[in-house]
């Protein structure tokens, strides 16, 4: 089946840094989503493309839609302690949905 | 908060019992989705629902079943609970573009078959 590779799997960060973490894929997909979970609860819609090359952003947030639909791509900027949790990221293709095993974001004071 | 309860947040069973975890919706979305989170793999879809009676098989079927007999409630059964089923089970909601996304995930039902 379609396999979503994410990285990286965990990040430690100092308060204020910039963040990075992308997801890549051997199929292509029609939409990308991005997901944060924070511990006991489920996970939250961040940011959904929908076109190649695609760039939104939310807040601090930015992702992009990378333009071979096979990969996409998670910005943090000027991190704060409450964007501590798993960041997953999500390609759908038709009926078909995948995530990635997620990036375990710890940020330190 | 998006109005989506999980029932029961956490059980506790033997092998070979069935086991019916339940989700409702306040929303009136029409597509509801099941997952289960294990670590390493992210979350998996096991089955989703596209209206009332219509329902699909995701990634990881085999061993569950799922009914939608009203908008607003999606069950999902174990008929015979095995220890790999063992899980941190989601429910989601959405409407979204095409044939719909999980916007809206509940706080999730820990399951545990010994």
């Amino acid at each position: 089946g379609q396999q979503l590779n994410q990285s990286p799997q965990s990040m430690f960060i100092q308060e204020g840094e910039d963040v990075s973490m992308n997801c890549t894929s051997s199929s292509i997909f029609n939409t990308w989503l991005w997901y944060k979970q924070d511990p006991g609860e489920g996970p939250v819609l961040l940011i959904a493309l929908y076109k190649a090359g695609e760039l939104t952003s939310n807040g601090r947030l930015t992702a992009q839609f990378g333009i071979t639909r096979k990969d996409s791509f998670l910005n943090i900027s000027a991190s704060i302690p409450s964007d501590v949790g798993i960041y997953f990221c999500a390609g759908r293709r038709n009926n078909d949905m995948r995530f990635g095993a997620g990036t375990r974001l710890t940020v330190k004071p | 908060d998006a109005g989506i309860t999980q029932s029961p947040r956490h059980k506790v069973t033997e092998t070979g019992t069935p086991v019916t975890l339940r989700c409702h919706q306040t929303e009136n979305h029409r597509y509801m989705y099941w997952y289960r989170q294990d670590p390493g793999h992210g979350l998996r879809l096991i089955h989703y629902s596209y209206g009332v009676k219509d329902t699909d098989k995701g990634e990881v079927s085999d061993g569950y079943s799922v009914s939608r007999s009203k908008t607003e409630d999606f069950l999902l059964t174990l008929e015979s609970a095995t220890s790999s089923q063992t899980s941190v089970y989601f429910c989601a909601i959405g409407e979204g573009q095409g044939t719909g996304q999980p916007q809206h995930f509940g706080d999730g039902t820990r399951l545990s078959i010994l």
